[in-house]
């Protein structure tokens, strides 16, 4: 059971490029979120769903966008990539009730 | 304006002995509380949670403090081993929220053989 999976781990990006970070689940959960992680800092929520063909913007969603075609993918893109947007960024899915968030491993992204 | 704050940064810790994280919060309608640890290179994992209507949760080793009139709460670990050496985040949800979570800055527990 592989969980969340994130592609890629490691990204480095110029400016003004654009890219998808990637995100799927097996565990046929509804709920499923991204947040990115600055050096020192706690996780900030960028974007989320409660369901296919459902997303919501979370605390930090510039410059971000998000789509939920199916229940396992959650998909993240960039379209004009800016050096604020280097951090470790996170997706994370959870059940139904008060079950938790499950995240994955994350992927490393550096703008220059 | 945190709304989780994490004010210690890092605690070390011998084996054996207890380890304690602290977490204030400033949100009345945080209705659960989560304590998540991770490893470099590694997601967040859930450790153990408490409700609002709780004051203590227990599990193994791990025990979860919360003090609702001072909106503070505590993570216990005891005995504490090396393993645990990781950066724990508290987190927590807000009423009618869709399971989204605010997060607080992070402690790094090490703990020395």
């Amino acid at each position: 059971n592989a969980g969340v999976t994130q592609t890629p781990k490691f990204r480095i990006l110029k400016i003004g490029q654009s890219m998808t970070l990637q995100c799927t689940q097996d565990m046929n959960h509804n709920y499923m979120y991204w947040y990115r992680q600055d050096p020192g800092m706690g996780l900030k929520l960028i974007y989320y769903s409660v369901g296919a063909g459902i997303t919501d913007k979370g605390e930090v969603p510039n410059g971000y966008n998000v789509s939920r075609s199916t229940t396992e993918d959650f998909p993240l893109r960039l379209e004009l990539a800016a050096p604020s947007q280097t951090s470790v960024y996170f997706c994370a899915s959870r059940g139904t009730g008060g079950s938790p968030l499950h995240f994955g491993n994350g992927t490393r992204l550096t703008v220059t | 304006d945190q709304q989780v704050k994490q004010n210690s940064p890092s605690l070390s810790v011998q084996e054996g002995r207890i380890s304690i994280l602290n977490c204030d919060y400033t949100n009345s309608m945080f209705d659960y509380f989560l304590w998540y640890k991770k490893y470099p290179a590694e997601g967040p994992t859930f450790l153990i949670s408490i409700s609002s209507i709780k004051d203590k949760n227990e599990d193994g080793r791990f025990t979860v403090f919360l003090n609702k009139s001072a909106k503070h709460l505590s993570l216990h670990i005891v005995p504490s081993q090396p393993g645990d050496s990781a950066v724990y985040f508290c987190a927590a949800k807000e009423v009618r929220s869709q399971g989204n979570l605010i997060f607080g800055k992070g402690t790094k527990l090490s703990v020395k053989p």
